[in-house]
């Protein structure tokens, strides 16, 4: 199946900090990327569509000047939280769709788990 | 609005069978995804339905009924590994994946 990495796993920073996730397909190009948050024992929040080469597409309530999205190749994009505070702590998740296949999967990265001190 | 409704949570015995209830609103329809996610990971693949029927694969399977809006995900041999939540995603008409909450679904021995 067609795999998707995020890097860093985990990370910890202090508060006023920018952390930069990359979301990478590995066996398969991804037209679009999709950037989604976590809260503990919540469902999936998606917060951005990413298309590479374009403009991301921003979630209502979602602050595109402070989660900069880049998608500048069918293999990888980035979230960056800029300015990151205590609240943003939560889990990352990309998902990166296959311009094979024809019903619209996602594949799923691993998840970054960002802790803001 | 668009709306996708699903158990927030269920209890099942290791070894028995479960069945997990979506329901959905969405403007268009084009595939219904099934997907497992355990604690601190991301969402993996299990079953993606698009025409009305059962679809079966191993112990899982999945059914649709696209006139009802409504799918279920039956979970057979229920094994402790199967402890995990379960988002039921629908395909709408702009091909963007709309989410349910999940249902955490809790396996005793």
């Amino acid at each position: 199946g067609a795999v998707v990495s995020q890097h860093p796993s985990w990370v910890i920073c202090k508060s006023g900090t920018s952390v930069k996730i990359e979301c990478r397909s590995l066996d398969f190009q991804a037209t679009t990327m999709f950037w989604y948050r976590q809260f503990p024992k919540q469902s999936l929040m998606l917060m951005a569509t990413s298309n590479e080469g374009s403009k991301a597409t921003y979630e209502q309530g979602v602050e595109k000047d402070k989660f900069l999205i880049n998608h500048a190749s069918l293999t990888l994009s980035t979230l960056t939280v800029t300015s990151a505070h205590p609240e943003d702590s939560s889990f990352y998740i990309c998902s990166a769709r296959d311009l094979r296949e024809s019903y619209n999967e996602q594949f799923f990265g691993p998840g970054t788990r960002l802790t803001v001190l | 609005g668009q709306n996708i409704d699903q158990p927030t949570e269920m209890t099942a015995t290791e070894g028995a069978i479960v069945q997990i209830n979506c329901t959905y609103q969405t403007s268009g329809f084009n595939g219904l995804f099934w997907y497992q996610q355990h604690a601190g990971e991301a969402p993996t693949f299990l079953s993606y339905n698009v025409l009305d029927g059962l679809e079966e694969k191993g112990r899982f399977s999945s059914f649709l009924s696209r006139s009802k809006g409504y799918s279920y995900l039956l979970l057979k041999e229920l094994q402790m590994k199967d402890s995990a939540s379960y988002l039921c995603a629908v395909v709408d008409s702009n091909y963007q994946l709309i989410w349910g909450a999940g249902t955490k679904l809790i396996i005793k021995p």
